[in-house]
């Protein structure tokens, strides 16, 4: 079992819906990302939030737009996406950034996107 | 900058045999080095970490890593390689607040 919890598991949505991708840790980490990954290959950063903020953005389209309510939940909030947006979108989280770069980030099993 | 290169793509070993999953870095400052698994359909699980003290690092499920500071290594090992070892894994430095993951390497552990 995950301490990251992220639904829903698979997500099939066509490129004019809406929808969002949701994330929770009970850990009471302070940093939370996201992720995207593709079939085989290593998880591509998208946001960092530390204590809630949004602290990286790495350059992501404008259709994703990352929400983070509370230190305990973090969402992915998608809309009018691509055919190539289609991909396991992973949520982590951590007790800190700068402080505690030392400590792992804890992976939730992601969302696979598809995109028709 | 940070970067991570996993040399091997894949690496196929007999199950009771050792393994190694190598890994090289490079950093500025002291290095934060972690290894993770990843199973099909799941997210990246923790296995170890270096950050400081001895080079031999002991992590989940019999696995261990060896810190060369003169190679800039963190070669992922385990004594006797398990079936259930088949698995993607990743090397990964920390700096700064991002964290940087190698290409990957898959683990096919043959019965």
């Amino acid at each position: 079992d995950t301490e990251v919890t992220q639904t829903p598991k698979h997500l099939v949505m066509g490129m004019t819906n809406k929808k969002s991708l949701k994330c929770e840790q009970h850990m009471g980490h302070r940093a939370m990302y996201w992720y995207k990954q593709k079939a085989k290959k290593p998880p591509e950063l998208m946001f960092v939030y530390s204590y809630e903020k949004l602290s990286i953005n790495e350059s992501v389209p404008s259709r994703f737009s990352p929400e983070c309510p509370n230190s305990s939940l973090l969402n992915l909030h998608l809309h009018a996406l691509q055919p190539e947006d289609s991909a396991l979108y992973l949520c982590a989280s951590s007790p800190g950034i700068v402080r505690a770069k030392d400590q792992p980030q804890h992976f939730g099993d992601g969302t696979r996107l598809s995109i028709l | 900058a940070q970067s991570v290169a996993q040399p091997e793509d894949q690496v196929n070993v007999a199950e009771g045999n050792p393994l190694t999953v190598k890994c090289t870095y490079s950093v500025s400052g002291n290095p934060y080095l972690f290894w993770y698994v990843q199973y099909p359909n799941r997210g990246l699980q923790f296995l170890l970490k270096y950050i400081t003290g001895d080079n031999l690092v002991k992590g989940s499920y019999g696995f261990e890593a060896e810190f060369n500071k003169s190679q800039t290594s963190f070669h992922l090992k385990k004594p006797s390689a398990l079936v259930s070892d088949s698995a993607l894994y990743f090397c990964a430095v920390r700096g700064g607040q991002k964290v940087t993951f190698g290409t990957g390497t898959k683990l096919q552990v043959i019965p």
